[in-house]
């Protein structure tokens, strides 16, 4: 069965740096666009990321460019997101999802919380 | 990028339809046929329910239907069923190689 596991969440300063990865089983890793998307406690769904199979290529949203770099390790079926110079507006659980379709996610994790605060 | 627009909320009795909009404009829903459109009951990870404006990924039931118009997307529940009970996001890919989800819609089976 096909599935995905975040890890990394917790809670960190303001300023400060965290990773998140993301642990696929089930399906040929390397074979999909993986993206994060996240959630802020009782808002909507943000998109943040993503990357194509091979990790040539990477885009993001306005909110977190120059300061979240997405990167996979397909030989570890592991995505990651390097978050520096957080923000108490980076609050929200994130969620990685695969691109299993085209310009969508199939397949959802169940999410991991970073709180920003001091 | 600025979210895509949806109506807070919607309500049904059961068995009703229920049409939710997502207005977006020429920079996305209006250049692409890449509307998605996702369910998240409480507590939960987001569900794929619609993609590429009107395809049904496997399992997801017929009475889930999209369609788009100009720079409008909608996704149609049929025959509403109190399970049916959830957020519902849509969401487009842009002319900026990203992507933008609409604010969220409740949907209510009364």
């Amino acid at each position: 069965e096909a599935q995905l596991v975040e890890s990394g969440g917790g809670l960190v300063q303001p300023g400060g740096s965290l990773r998140l990865s993301c642990a696929a089983s089930g399906f040929t890793f390397s074979g999909f666009y993986m993206h994060w998307v996240r959630q802020a406690p009782g808002q909507g769904l943000i998109w943040v990321s993503d990357i194509n199979g091979d990790g040539s290529y990477t885009s993001y949203g306005d909110s977190v460019k120059g300061r979240f770099t997405i990167s996979r390790d397909n030989a570890k079926n592991t995505l990651y997101l390097q978050m520096n110079s957080l923000r108490v507006d980076d609050t929200a659980v994130y969620y990685c999802a695969r691109g299993g379709v085209v310009a969508a996610t199939d397949l959802w994790g169940q999410g991991t919380l970073v709180t920003v605060s001091s | 990028q600025s979210a895509l627009t949806q109506p807070p909320s919607v309500s049904g009795s059961p068995g009703q339809s229920v049409t939710i909009s997502c207005t977006g404009t020429s920079s996305d829903i209006g250049s692409y046929n890449r509307v998605s459109w996702y369910q998240q009951p409480p507590g939960t990870a987001p569900k794929l329910m619609i993609y590429e404006v009107s395809n049904r990924p496997s399992g997801v039931p017929d009475r889930f239907s999209g369609s788009k118009s100009g720079n409008t997307a909608s996704l149609t529940i049929s025959g509403l069923q109190a399970e049916d009970e959830a957020d519902y996001y849509c969401s487009s890919y842009t002319s900026s190689s990203t992507y933008v989800f609409g604010a969220g819609t409740k949907v209510t089976v009364l």
